[in-house]
């Protein structure tokens, strides 16, 4: 278990209001991602960070942001939540080249 | 577009018995394979992964299979058990190194029937 917390588990908001989450890891992992996924999906990349200050998109970042100011925290931020985004949210962890790890989940409910 | 396909969204086996998951990619890019298990409010966690230089790899009761040329892969669980039962992930890299960005299929959920 590579040790990774992501909060809060459980999230209801409203339309058009900001919502963070977030994710620490206390493996020292170099590399921490943001997917979500949903029925008929499975896990889709939002974003992720190669580093401290260093994040990149992926195939479904519309809508949200990133941040990684310390190793250990990665924060994904809806900056107007939409219907759409009602989604569980997984962070996970990795070292150079190896399988990621994942966290519990964070469900998220837009009404 | 759905790089990584699992068709099969569900699957029951007896318990001794053999389970078959089958996975089927787009990308002729991707060169790393992997199988996620999943059980109920929990992530995934990482079962099993093969490379694109080999055609088989196994781990005790799971063993994964890889066609290239059909751009297929199989993970086979012998004999299935009933903690077993979970939904299992597909998934796809084009590297093995730095960022591993994975693809993931839409998932089988697996029972093992005592």
């Amino acid at each position: 278990d590579a040790g990774i917390t992501q909060s809060p588990r459980h999230k209801v908001t409203e339309t058009g209001t900001p919502v963070t989450l977030r994710c620490h890891q206390t493996e020292n992992h170099r590399y921490m991602y943001w997917y979500r996924q949903d029925p008929g999906h499975g896990l889709r990349l939002i974003h992720y960070s190669y580093g401290v200050k260093d994040t990149d998109k992926g195939e479904v970042s519309d809508g949200y942001s990133v941040s990684r100011s310390k190793t250990e925290d990665f924060l994904l931020t809806l900056e107007s939540a939409t219907s759409s985004q009602t989604s569980v949210y997984f962070c996970a962890t990795s070292r150079e080249g190896s399988p990621l790890h994942f966290g519990n989940g964070t469900r998220l409910t837009v009404t | 577009d759905q790089q990584v396909k699992q068709n099969s969204p569900s699957l029951s086996v007896q318990e001794g018995r053999i389970s078959i998951l089958n996975c089927d990619y787009t990308n002729s890019m991707f060169d790393y394979f992997l199988w996620y298990k999943k059980y109920p409010a929990e992530g995934p966690t990482f079962l099993i992964s093969i490379s694109s230089i080999k055609d088989k790899n196994e781990d005790g009761r799971f063993t994964v299979f890889l066609n290239k040329s059909a751009k297929h892969l199989s993970l086979h669980i012998v004999p299935s058990q009933p903690g077993d039962s979970a939904v299992y992930f597909c998934a796809a890299s084009a590297e093995i190194t730095g960022a591993n960005n994975l693809f993931f299929g839409t998932g089988t959920r697996l029972t093992v029937i005592p």
